[in-house]
């Protein structure tokens, strides 16, 4: 079975830009959530889909979004980027409704200029 | 909101000596309890779970423990080895709303 798959897995952008990258879960994994992981810290919890819903959402500005395809394959945007935004982000995916392992995907890294 | 707390931030142990990591939870409907290693440069990974019916699980080294009542859950490396060297994350999910509650993660040195 083919792992989680993120694209592209490195971006550079500038300040007051946009940028979206992409997560392609396990196949028949449902769920897909998204974290942002900067060097030395935790993972913070952007937001998660099922089944083409946002189930939950950590506490992040408006300028990161999220979607969900009737594939599963799931999109992050974030507009007006800035300098705090370069990171590692990361997504995972999961098999059912409730408590299930987490599969993450190898992360896309953005460096925001 | 659900917070977990987990210590300490970093631990530094001999090779072959005995680590423990601990994180504490707020929400008594938590019933799912994972941890995930990650190691430098890679994607965390889950290295083993419990669910709250279960007060103890092992697997080889490795072992969870949970005391439902104080509301705290720990992860128990015994014999630890050179690849034991990684940051270790706790979380905890209750059927409120399914979403993964993450501690702060461990930095674990293991010293030869």
């Amino acid at each position: 079975k083919a792992g989680v798959t993120q694209t592209p897995r490195y971006l550079i952008k500038t300040r007051g830009q946009q940028v979206t990258l992409s997560c392609s879960p396990i196949s028949g994994h449902r769920s897909v959530s998204w974290y942002q992981q900067t060097p030395g810290q935790g993972l913070q919890f952007l937001f998660e889909y099922f089944s083409e819903t946002q189930r939950n959402k950590g506490n992040f500005p408006g300028r990161f979004s999220g979607r969900q395809f009737s594939n599963s394959r799931s999109e992050m945007n974030v507009s007006t980027l800035e300098l705090g935004d370069s990171a590692l982000y990361l997504c995972a995916s999961g098999a059912g409704y409730d408590y299930n392992e987490q599969f993450f995907g190898p992360g896309t890294r953005l460096t925001v200029l | 909101g659900e917070n977990v707390e987990q210590h300490p931030s970093t631990l530094s142990v001999q090779e072959g000596d005995s680590a423990v990591i601990k994180c504490t939870y707020s929400d008594s409907a938590s019933n799912y309890f994972p941890w995930y290693k990650q190691e430098l440069g890679k994607r965390p990974q889950l290295i083993i779970d419990i669910r709250s019916n279960v007060g103890e699980k092992k697997d080889q080294r490795i072992a969870v423990t949970l005391n439902k009542t104080a509301k705290h859950f720990s992860l128990h490396i015994t014999e630890t080895q050179p690849e034991d060297s990684a940051v270790y994350f706790c979380a905890t999910t209750s059927p409120r709303n399914y979403q993964l509650i993450w501690g702060a993660g461990t930095k674990l040195i293991i010293k030869p």
